[in-house]
Parts: C-alpha cells; sequence; structure tokens
C-alpha cells in the first residue's frame, strides 16, 4: 500500500515568490494534517482536515498560507508570498479518523523549502 | 501551552549499547504520547503509542514507558545497531486531536 505521497521534495525560490504543496494521504484516511519542522526542532501543526473541513487552522498564518483539501482527499498548500523565514521542511500526514482511541498519523517524506 | 522537552539533545553509543532517551512535558492532560523516528531527509514514522491510561509499550528491541502524573517518558532501546541511528521525536496527544512533539535526540550508533 502506497503511503503519504508529497510533491515536489525540494523547492527553491526567491522571496515574495508564491510557492505550493501538494499532498495525496493513504487511500481511506479521512483526516490530513500539515506540518511545519524548522532546522532542528519538532514539526508545529499548521492546519487539520476532516474530510473537506478544517477543523483546527489557528495556528495556520493567514495572512499569507492557505490551504484547500477539495474532495476531501488530495491536499495544497499555499504560501504568497514567501518570506526567508518560511524556509523549513513541510509535512503532510494522514490519519484514519477519530471514532478509535488509537490515532496514529502516518507521514509523508516532506517537502524541504529554501526561500532566497 | 503544552512544552515538551527531550534530552539529550544528540547522543552517540557503540554499537551493541543499551540507551535511553528522555521525554517530558508540562500539562499532564493528555489522550496518548508516541515516539516516532526521523532519517535524514525522511518523513516521521510512529514507534511507539502510550494511551494515558497505560503504563509501557514494548515493540521488539524498543520499550517505551509513560508517567503522566509526572510528566515524563522514556524510550529505551536495547542492543543498540547502527540502523539505528535517527532522530528519534517524542509527541504527546491533547484536546483537538493535536500533537505536540519535542525538539528530537539524535541518536548515532557507531560500528
Amino acid at each position: 500500500e502506497a503511503g503519504v505521497v508529497q510533491s515536489p521534495r525540494y523547492k527553491i525560490i526567491e522571496k515574495k515568490q508564491p510557492v505550493a504543496f501538494w499532498c495525496n494521504p493513504i487511500s481511506g484516511h479521512n483526516t490530513l494534517y500539515w506540518y511545519r519542522q524548522n532546522l532542528g526542532q519538532g514539526p508545529e501543526l499548521l492546519i487539520r482536515y476532516e474530510n473537506e473541513e478544517a477543523v483546527d487552522d489557528s495556528q495556520l498564518p493567514k495572512d499569507r498560507f492557505s490551504a484547500e483539501r477539495l474532495k476531501g482527499v488530495d491536499s495544497t498548500l499555499k504560501i504568497q508570498p514567501a518570506e526567508l523565514g518560511d524556509s523549513a521542511v513541510y509535512l503532510c500526514a494522514s490519519s484514519l479518523d477519530r471514532s478509535g482511541n488509537q490515532e496514529t498519523q502516518y507521514f509523508g517524506p516532506g517537502t524541504r523549502l529554501l526561500v532566497l | 501551552k503544552q512544552e515538551v522537552t527531550q534530552i539529550p539533545a544528540a547522543l552517540s553509543v557503540p554499537e551493541g549499547e543499551n540507551l535511553v532517551l528522555n521525554c517530558s512535558f508540562t500539562d499532564s492532560a493528555i489522550y496518548n504520547l508516541q515516539w516516532f523516528r526521523q532519517d535524514p531527509g525522511k518523513g516521521l514514522t510512529s514507534l511507539l503509542l502510550i494511551q494515558s491510561s497505560q503504563r509501557e509499550q514494548t515493540s521488539g528491541r524498543l520499550n517505551a514507558s509513560l508517567d503522566k502524573s509526572s510528566g515524563r517518558s522514556t524510550l529505551y532501546i536495547a542492543a543498540s545497531q547502527p540502523g539505528d541511528s535517527a532522530t528519534y521525536l517524542c509527541a504527546v496527544e491533547t484536546s483537538g486531536s493535536r500533537l505536540t512533539f519535542g525538539e528530537g535526540t539524535q541518536l548515532t550508533v557507531n560500528p
């Protein structure tokens, strides 16, 4: 079974340019997460989707970041315009749903963004 | 606000040694605690998940313990191997299905 797929794997852009990341979760997983991981730190949640609905976007910088999950499957995360401080690894994760007590999140390989 | 701290930040051991990684968290109102492994340039792989009502979980050479009241968890790795070299991250799940991660311990196992 394929895991969480992300593209691109690497992206280098100049500041003030837009950038978009794509994520395809594990088939059947209703919950999708976007995290940002700065160098030497743990991931921090940006947004969580339950199907098509963004149920936790409190840590998403809404002035420049946006996300969507059309049809409750694939998701895109966009930054416009990008700033130097946005350089990080952007991780996507998915999990089945919240009906059970255990909720393992499966992570993709991430997109490494460098803003020059 | 939940804060998760991992000690040490980096650890280098010879092959075959047993080792312990430490994790502490400030708010004991957690649903579960997870240990992840992250290899360079890759995503995270879940190793063990301990529910808040549990004390420990074991998988192969790995054993994780949880003391919720004191806000501590340990990950014990027995008979370490070079393939265990990676960054190990601890994360706690709180209300709203939010995972709060520590900064990780970078482990190097030398042949």
